[in-house]
């Protein structure tokens, strides 16, 4: 099984700023995946990471929000850029692997 | 449109009783169905998935759940629940899209409580 960790875990910030997360798997995968999480509440795909390529994003996210980079196949990071209240969330790093879906343990984000 | 649902927001049972959380999907083609538990500050975790084959399915932890194509649902169950399995859960529907990648729907969650 894939093991996922990511960085950092949490962070405040402040409005306008932008955040670099760092999603890293111990082994090569197929596809990444960023999701976004409330509190309590369901996840929501931000976009699939294709490596060597340019992120697939999901209805209502777009790259210049949420910027992706996949170099490599263990490796993805996330930027959330020009941060707003809204964007406080978890956000979460997900891998495909033999047809098994694994998390990381999420980076709980908020902004003030 | 593609959905899933997950009808009960919480499903409270004592622990030693049966347990079920309920799933209903409605995507087109065919889909792969996955479970997932949450607990407090931790991610996700993968429990039990059906991808072909038998329609009662075994995961971790002791859950199983069925796979019922007529009423396209996909159930959560345990015949004896414990405390330690107060978590949320999130059933997770698969379609391949056009592109030949997966497109996921997550439901919305169910808390899960089991008091002693």
């Amino acid at each position: 099984s894939a093991v996922i960790s990511q960085k950092p875990s949490r962070d405040i910030c402040q409005r306008g700023t932008s955040l670099t997360i760092q999603c890293q798997v111990d082994s090569q995968v197929t596809m990444m995946f960023w999701y976004r999480q409330q509190p309590g509440q369901s996840l929501t795909l931000i976009a699939t990471a294709n490596q060597g390529s340019e992120a697939t994003y999901e209805s209502g996210f777009v790259i210049d929000k949420f910027p992706i980079s996949r170099p490599n196949l263990t490796f993805s990071t996330l930027t959330v850029s020009n941060m707003s209240p809204e964007d406080s969330s978890i956000y979460l790093c997900s891998a495909l692997q033999a047809r098994r879906q694994f998390f990381g343990p999420g980076t709980r984000l908020t902004v003030l | 449109a593609q959905s899933v649902a997950q009808p009960e927001d919480q499903v409270n049972v004592a622990e030693g009783n049966p347990l079920t959380v309920k799933c209903t999907y409605s995507v087109s083609g065919n889909p792969y169905l996955f479970w997932y538990v949450q607990y407090p500050n931790r991610g996700l975790q993968f429990l039990l998935k059906y991808i072909t084959g038998d329609n009662l399915v075994k995961g971790s932890y002791g859950f199983e759940a069925e796979f019922n194509k007529s009423q396209t649902s996909f159930h959560l169950m345990k015949p004896s629940a414990l405390v330690s399995d107060s978590a949320l859960y999130f059933c997770d529907v698969r379609v391949m899209s056009q592109n030949n990648f997966n497109k996921f729907y997550f439901g919305s969650g169910t808390k899960l409580n089991v008091k002693p």
